[in-house]
Formats: structure tokens, sequence, C-alpha cells
């Protein structure tokens, strides 16, 4: 079975630290995709960044940027200058044929 | 551009009452999905469909039941509400070619007595 684990169930830093959200997943496949979507305290998930397992490079958006270890079947989120609006759940997920699977996230407190 | 809509944003129910979430995406997506959110644990895809007049059971489908109504629409319908369902119920959409990036609806809280 395909499975997604978030080993953090809660991480707090501090406002303008650098944070990495771990997530490690199972798979048999070769090609697929990672995400990452954030949800505030809104309520609304966002897609934060993605990955395609094809490309070596890791992904980046601004302050988001990720380690994506293939062969560990590894997927962390790293944040930096880390902001109020950052605190959220954080979602790591896999795509399997057009079905995402979820981890169970980790809340992120950035604190002033 | 209003996105993906879901009504109600919250209901109580008794159990055994009946109840239908519905869900309309204005992005001309042609996949959705119905998801439930409890503490603790990541989303559950409860029901999904990949087309416009398919539908296709997610990892916890049993007590529900949808309909694509056409392509902007997908509804979830509770016959008979238990308290084990009370929930966050989201409603997301995704457009072909561009996999993985689902686009979500604010939530329904939902919560069975």
């Amino acid at each position: 079975a395909q499975t997604v684990t978030q080993s953090q169930p809660e991480m707090s830093v501090q406002e303008a630290e650098t944070v990495t959200l771990s997530c490690t997943y199972d798979t048999s496949e070769s090609n697929y995709y990672l995400f990452w979507y954030k949800q505030p305290p809104s309520r609304q998930m966002i897609l934060v960044i993605r990955q395609e397992a094809y490309k070596q490079q890791n992904a980046t958006e601004n302050r988001f940027s990720v380690n994506f270890q293939k062969a560990a079947k590894s997927f962390s989120l790293k944040i930096s200058d880390s902001q109020l609006g950052d605190t959220a759940m954080y979602f790591c997920a896999f795509d399997s044929n057009y079905q995402l699977i979820w981890g169970a996230g980790t809340k992120l407190i950035i604190k002033p | 551009n209003a996105g993906v809509t879901q009504t109600p944003k919250f209901q109580v129910l008794k159990t055994g009452q009946s109840m239908t979430l519905q869900c309309a995406q204005d992005m001309n997506h042609n996949s959705m999905y119905w998801y439930r959110q409890d503490p603790g644990m990541g989303l559950r895809l409860i029901y999904y469909s990949a087309s416009e007049g398919t539908t296709d059971k997610g990892e916890v489908p049993n007590g529900y039941n949808v309909s694509r109504l056409n392509k902007r629409e997908f509804s979830l319908r509770l016959e008979s509400a238990a308290p084990s369902q009370t929930s966050v119920y989201f409603c997301a959409s995704m457009r072909w070619g561009n996999t993985g990036e689902l686009f979500f609806g604010e939530g329904s809280r939902l919560t069975v007595l």
C-alpha cells in the first residue's frame, strides 16, 4: 500500500527562522508527483509546492523549497525567513493515478 | 472567480437524518473529489469523479453516495447520518494535465448528534 508519513505532529519556530518539515512516502511507482499543501486557520487548502519525481532538481517557490531524495523516498519542505502568515497545518501528499495520498499533517506555529 | 464553492458551511444533524452537500466549480475542471478531514488525520478520499458521467469509490465510501450532476457540480449525500460521520468535508477539483494541483472549497463542518 502507498503511504505518506509526516513524523512531526507539531513544530514551532521564531519569526524569520528557517524550518524544515519532513515527509517520507512509500511507493513502487517510478514516476509520480509529490506535493506540499498548506491549510491556514481559515481551513482552505492551498498548494505550496510540487515536485515531479523524474526531475532531479529540487523545486523552489520563493521562500519555500524541497529536498527530494528519491532513493530514500524522502520529501522535506524548507521554509526560509518564516513569517507569521506561515502558521498553518502543512500536508505532504503523493499522487497516485489522479488520487492524492495524504500524510497526517504537521502543525507549524510561527512565534513573533 | 469563485473557484470551488461548497454549501452549506455548517450543519448539525441528528442520527438517522439525511442531507446533501453541494459542490460547484467554475474552472472547467474535469475531476472532482470529496474528502473528509478528522483531527490528527490527513484527508481521506470518500468518492471521486474523474470526468463527467463517472464516479468511483475512494478510501472511505461507506455511508455516502455521490452524484456528478454535470461538469460543474458534484454532490455528496449522507442517507442516514451517524455520529462517526461528524467531520469537516472538503470538495476539490483538478484539471487534467495538471496532476495533483487540487483546488479546494472552504469546507463544510458537519456534526451528527
